[in-house]
């Protein structure tokens, strides 16, 4: 089993719907949570990071950090085209751990 | 926000040569910074980490003598990659720690560099 699963996709859904992004990990030390968006042949971008379980909202965007089942999510509500990319899950133990990387979810929004 | 360039964007070499990738942290100062190859449609995958005035450690697999990394500075790391081959062209992405405290989980990534190697 690898550390942290993400299904790859590619995902396509139309312009203004809700997407949801997830990662599943079986480390349960893992405590902070981020989430990347990265385009095309560009380097990755911090979208948004959590510690340890809850949610986080950043406008159209929420994290949510489920520990007892090892599941995190990140929503994208009324999604743009602008969103088409690929969306990197990312987390670490303790501070100043090294990240794992989710393998990544390809998104597409259709006009 | 906090901004990493690398340069070059792309670079096209021949094989047996040597290329330098520079990684600067523009406006921030970086305790460690890291190297990350990304083949296409897939993750990235850790090379080494690197702190400030010490010697990077790589990851399992990677070849210290074929990647050397240079952090020469808290805003400044270098990867060469020695006697080039065309398995090594990749994608390479370097990542940045900020140093401000509270915020060290944070990394900031670069734009990455297109390596071929004809």
């Amino acid at each position: 089993q690898k550390e942290v699963e993400q299904d790859p996709g590619p995902l396509s859904v139309p312009e203004g719907a809700i997407v949801s992004l997830n990662c599943t990990y079986s480390n349960s030390a893992f405590q902070y949570f981020m989430w990347y968006r990265q385009y095309s042949r560009k380097g990755p971008e911090l979208l948004m990071y959590t510690y340890s379980s809850g949610n986080k909202e950043d406008g159209r965007f929420t994290a949510q950090v489920d520990k007892s089942s090892k599941y995190i999510s990140l929503f994208i509500r009324d999604s743009q085209p602008s969103d088409s990319a690929t969306y990197l899950c990312a987390m670490s133990a303790y501070y100043g751990q090294n990240f794992v990387f989710g393998p990544g979810t390809r998104l597409s929004v259709l006009p | 926000g906090a901004v990493v360039s690398q340069h070059p964007s792309r670079v096209i070499c021949k094989s047996g040569t040597s290329v330098k990738i520079e990684c600067r942290s523009l406006d921030f100062q970086a305790t460690t910074m890291f190297w990350y190859r990304q083949f296409p449609k897939k993750s990235l995958m850790l090379m080494a980490t690197s702190n400030e005035g010490s010697k990077a450690t790589y990851e399992q697999g990677v070849e210290k003598d074929k990647f050397l990394i240079n952090h020469a500075s808290l805003t400044l790391s270098t990867l060469t990659v020695t006697s080039a081959h065309p398995e090594d062209s990749s994608f390479y992405i370097c990542s940045a720690r900020e140093k401000a405290s509270g915020r060290a989980y944070e990394q900031y990534f670069g734009p990455g560099t297109r390596l071929t190697v004809t």
